[in-house]
């Protein structure tokens, strides 16, 4: 199975800062990656989606990058509405797997 | 509108049955894949079975043999049988649409029905 290992696992911030999380595959998983907001209570919601594409009606202040092994998901100035917890996944194989998540709280 | 809608969590005995339903509204369950994805009281996603639109599933190793994933072309839903239900099976459950792609994102998912397995 492909281990998904995001860091940090929460990180405290204001509105207008950049945030940077990062996920690492134990494997190759070319550009399958894809990364979620979920906030209490809610299902998850799709951000971006086979790396970088946004999806449809996402901000553009949300960015993702990477390949490989490597993923980065940054929101370049955090909104109040932003404030939740973010998980990036891979779609290279089966089983498909998440990260353990990144909870971004209000500093 | 496109959504979907699950339906038949509840407490359940360690042992028992439950299925779930997942109503799909706005576009078809058969033509698109699907999954299921569970969530743990305070725990990350758990991927739990897929459906792809050409009728192959998938299943964590977790739940492979115990659950069922099927379709409803009729009546447009999604179903998961899940049998030999563990205390560890406790989560919420949620039904997901893929987006039509190679990579299997969910841009669709459902509200969520919670599982409850208990004595």
């Amino acid at each position: 199975d492909i281990q998904m290992t995001q860091s940090p696992s929460s990180l405290s911030a204001s509105v207008g800062d950049r945030v940077t999380i990062t996920c690492r595959a134990s494997q190759g998983v070319t550009s399958y990656v894809n990364w979620y907001q979920q906030k209490p209570g809610k299902a998850p919601e799709l951000l971006i989606y086979t790396t970088s594409i946004l999806q449809t009606g996402v901000p553009s202040r949300f960015s993702g990058s990477g390949s490989g092994t490597d993923f980065t998901l940054t929101i370049s100035s955090l909104q109040p509405e932003d404030f939740a917890t973010y998980y990036c996944q891979q779609s290279y194989n089966v089983p498909l797997t998440f990260g353990g998540g990144t909870r971004v709280e209000i500093k | 509108e496109v959504q979907l809608a699950e339906s038949g969590g509840g407490l359940i005995q360690p042992g028992g049955s439950l299925k779930l339903s997942c109503a799909a509204s706005g576009f078809s369950v058969t033509k698109n894949y699907m999954t299921w994805v569970r969530q743990a009281p305070g725990k990350g996603p758990e991927w739990v079975s897929f459906f792809y639109s050409g009728g192959s599933t998938y299943y964590a190793d977790s739940v492979r043999g115990r659950f069922f994933i099927s379709r409803d072309s009729f009546n447009n839903t999604l179903h998961l049988q899940m049998n030999r239900l563990r205390v560890e099976d406790t989560a919420t459950y949620y039904c997901a649409r893929a987006i039509p792609s190679p990579n299997a994102a969910f841009d669709i998912w459902g509200q969520g029905t919670l599982v409850t397995v208990s004595a």
